[in-house]
């Protein structure tokens, strides 16, 4: 089955700058990815996703690179602010386009003012 | 639009009580996700319905876990007894049926805010 590793468990960084968050995934025919944020007291809400046809996606300040050959995908989060600070889950199917996904840890992610 | 619908939002009851979790999925989505999250082991997929019929519980931890879906809108997640080791948040999720032009091609799941389930 897939395994999905996730790092950092925990970020900081100021108002203003950047945040990464990095996936590895091990099944080489996954090929959906998607994020979800998790905000205190509420369900993961997914926030973007990739497919494996393309190695970049973008919507307004959130971004998510693929990188096929190395089995890692990252999300990208720029000009941070406060109300962005939750924990971050990337996902990943097990096994191909399967249905069920398979959860990294989690990143709690902290913008400070 | 309405959400995925879960509830209670919040259940507390004794060992060995039965539990009962309800789900209503995103109305046209034809799969549900039932999930649990605890700190120790994080978001795990219990139970995965497509088209109302069970296809995958191998994340149902034991016998005591049943899960049923009688409809396209309505989903239920029983625990009989349960037992402190049970106590997390369980999500239900629901997704739209893959494109007739990708069959293959995931679908977002889209999550209820859950039941924060705790047994005494």
């Amino acid at each position: 089955g897939e395994n999905v590793e996730q790092h950092p468990s925990t970020l900081s960084v100021q108002e203003g700058d950047s945040a990464v968050i990095k996936c590895t995934y091990s099944d080489s025919a996954s090929n959906y990815f998607p994020w979800y944020k998790q905000e205190l007291g509420k369900g993961p809400q997914l926030i973007i996703d990739i497919r494996s046809n393309v190695g970049e996606k973008k919507d307004q300040r959130i971004a998510v690179t693929l990188n096929k050959t190395a089995k890692h995908f990252s999300l990208h989060i720029t000009e941070t602010q406060p109300e962005d600070s939750a924990v971050y889950f990337c996902a990943a199917p097990r096994g191909g386009s399967a249905r069920q996904l398979t959860f990294g840890s989690g990143t709690q992610l902290t913008v400070l003012p | 639009d309405a959400g995925v619908i879960q509830s209670p939002r919040h259940e507390v009851t004794e060992m060995g009580q039965e539990v009962t979790l309800r789900c209503k999925p995103i109305s046209g989505h034809n799969s549900l996700f039932w999930y649990r999250q605890t700190m120790m082991r994080g978001l795990e997929l219990l139970i995965y319905f497509n088209n109302n019929v069970p296809i995958d519980d191998s994340g149902m931890p034991e016998d005591r876990f049943s899960a049923k879906m009688p409809n396209a809108s309505f989903s239920t997640l029983k625990i009989q007894p349960s037992e402190p080791r049970d106590s997390a948040v369980y999500f239900c999720a629901s997704s739209l049926p893959p494109g007739y032009v990708h069959p293959n091609r995931n679908q977002p799941q889209h999550f209820g805010d859950g039941t924060r389930l705790s047994i005494l």
